[in-house]
Order: C-alpha cells, then structure tokens, then sequence
C-alpha cells in the first residue's frame, strides 16, 4: 500500500511554462484534494474532488486546473507558470466515512524563475 | 472568507515542559477541530481531532475546545525532542463546505534536550 504518491519530487520551470504534477492514490478514496504551501504559511486548497468526473476550486484555483477521470488519479495542471506559483505542493486524499482524515502525499517543490 | 489564526511561533520549550498551541477560528459552523503535525520537509499527519466542548486526551496529547470562544487548543505534556514540529490547526465544517479544511499557519515547536 504506497498511499499517496506524487511526481515530481522538484521541478524548475521557466516564466510562462507549463507542467503537469500527478497524483495517486491506492486507498480507494473518494475524496481527493490539492494543496499549496508557501514558507511559513499554512495549506491553501487550489482544487478538490469528491469522487471520478466531480471538481470544485478551493481558495486559490486561478492559474490551475484539474481533471479526475479514475478514482486513482488527480492531476494538477499548471498554464503559463508565473513565479508566484513557486510553493510546494501537496496532494492529499480521504474516505467518505472519515473526509477530514486527510492522508497526504510527499509534495512537489516547484520553483518558477 | 474563515479565518483560522495560531498563536505566533516559534514556540521554544525544554524537555519534559508542557506545550501549549492555541488556534482561534471565525466560522461558527465549524464542528471538529483537527491537529496536524507537520515536521520539517515533510507532508503533514493527523495526530488529534476534537469535536465536543471540554478535554480530550490522546497519550500526551489534550485537545481542548470552547466552541462558545471559537477556541482550540493542543497541549503536549512531558514533551520530547521528537515532537519538534510544526502544528497546523484545521476547523472542518458541514454543509457547504464538506470535505474541506481550513488550515491555519501552523505553529512550529522546539523542545530543546
């Protein structure tokens, strides 16, 4: 059982670049979330998902978006990457019986120059 | 927009002292109160939550809750190097806002030898 798995673990990305940070989860889990985590701050949701085909923006949505085709897998776009992107990201994933159980993935630090 | 504020870091104590972390939160509706820890580099765990008013203890944890003051806190009895972290403070509502959580700053610990 890995849980939640994220690529990649570091990017460097360039003013205007665009990448695509996969999540995966192996538990089954319905509930599937992105966070951003800049130094000293607390998490902030960019986009959430309650179940395949179903996605909802958090607090800070602009700038990304996501899909949920498979109950497995939530990707994280980034379009024209700004350096205010630059934070460390962190997919996270629940069950439906225990949602604010949160069980997260190692990050991806991204860096935008 | 639901605020969740933690007291201010970093929080310093010796070995064996008693850690006490605070978090004030704006949403009423907010029904349990969960404690993450996170430790440097690392993605955040649960390691508490508490959904009624009064004390609750885990081991040398006790999350504490006054819903009436919109308060909650986390105390560390006997506290040990090992517990040097940061703690995220997250309110969860229902309703609307289902599934997601509202992390504050997090306060970060040092339990000096």
């Amino acid at each position: 059982n890995a849980g939640v798995t994220q690529t990649p673990k570091f990017r460097i990305l360039k003013i205007g670049q665009s990448m695509t940070l996969q999540c995966t989860q192996d538990m089954n889990h319905n509930y599937m979330y992105w966070y951003r985590q800049d130094p000293g701050m607390g998490l902030k949701l960019i986009y959430y998902s309650v179940g395949a085909g179903i996605t909802d923006k958090g607090e800070v949505p602009n700038g990304y978006n996501v899909s949920r085709s498979t109950t497995e897998d939530f990707p994280l776009r980034l379009e024209l990457a700004a350096p205010s992107q630059t934070s460390v990201y962190f997919c996270a994933s629940s069950s439906r019986d225990r949602i604010y159980e949160q069980y997260f993935g190692p990050g991806t630090r991204l860096t935008v120059t | 927009q639901k605020e969740v504020e933690q007291n201010s870091g970093p929080l310093s104590v010796p070995e064996g002292a008693i850690a006490s972390l605070n978090c004030t939160y704006s949403d009423r509706g907010s029904q349990s109160f969960f404690w993450y820890r996170q430790y440097s580099g690392k993605s955040p765990e649960l390691i508490m939550f508490i959904y009624s008013n009064g004390d609750k203890e885990d081991g040398r944890f006790t999350a504490q809750l006054n819903k009436a003051s919109q308060y909650v806190s986390l105390l560390i009895r006997d506290s040990q190097p090992s517990d040097s972290a940061t703690y995220l403070c997250a309110p969860w509502g229902g309703g609307s806002t289902l599934g997601r959580l509202y992390f504050g700053r997090g306060t970060q610990l040092t339990v000096w030898p």
